[in-house]
């Protein structure tokens, strides 16, 4: 079946400006991870949602990333006034459930603020 | 919350095995090891998990030691496409996978 896809795939913004990357999660995953990888690094837990709510919002750096899930399904993780610190991939991860289920991992969507 | 320590490379020749291992030595009861790669330019692909007994299915093999303070993810006949990094990752409190810097394996010719 399908997998995690996130879009775009590429996104290249001016300092300051907002950006909205898009997720869409394996059809009936309930638990929805957003990650960063910062160029040579490991990953780095954003937020997840379980439905459409988000529990532990303790990984998000400032307050100008936030994230929203709506009907259970799709995601969106914004970032306001962009900075250059924000260039990263962010990658998109479900799972069936909140726990012990695998989470299958998007392609990533490669954000470049100049 | 437990962590993990991997080497930061490791080298393989083609057609061999590969033997990644991982030291979690803080691992509770009921947490899990996880092992993820990343190809370059992908997003992380689920190779296998376990909690107490080995584990194998198409892609690998974990072996957990007895106390399982330790494990190790063999891959069989390593091809060039097995060219990754491995993470070991132990659940984090039953909530989120932290991955750490995990371990560049090159496969060789």
């Amino acid at each position: 079946g399908a997998g995690v896809s996130q879009s775009p795939s590429n996104k290249v913004t001016e300092k300051g400006k907002d950006v909205e990357l898009r997720c869409d999660p394996i059809s009936g995953h309930t638990a929805l991870y957003w990650y960063r990888q910062s160029l040579g690094q490991g990953l780095e837990f954003l937020i997840y949602f379980q439905g459409n709510s988000a529990p532990d919002k303790s990984g998000l750096p400032s307050d100008r990333f936030s994230a929203e899930r709506t009907g259970g399904s799709v995601s969106t993780l914004t970032i306001q006034r962009t900075q250059q610190e924000d260039s990263a991939v962010y990658l998109c991860a479900s799972s069936q459930q909140r726990g012990v289920e695998t989470q299958y991992f998007g392609p990533g969507t490669r954000l470049l603020v100049l | 919350d437990a962590k993990t320590t991997q080497p930061p490379s490791m080298d393989c020749a083609e057609g061999r095995a590969a033997n990644l291992p991982c030291n979690h030595s803080t691992i509770s009861g009921n947490e899990y090891v996880y092992w993820y790669r990343q190809i370059h330019s992908q997003g992380p692909q689920y190779i296998i998990h376990g909690l107490k007994n080995n584990e194998t299915n198409e892609m690998a093999s974990l072996i957990i030691t007895e106390d399982r303070k330790s494990s190790t993810l063999i891959l069989p006949h390593a091809t060039l496409r097995d060219t990754a990094v491995y993470y070991c990752i132990v659940r984090y409190n039953n909530n989120d996978m932290r991955f750490g810097a995990g371990t560049r394996l090159t496969v060789k010719p």
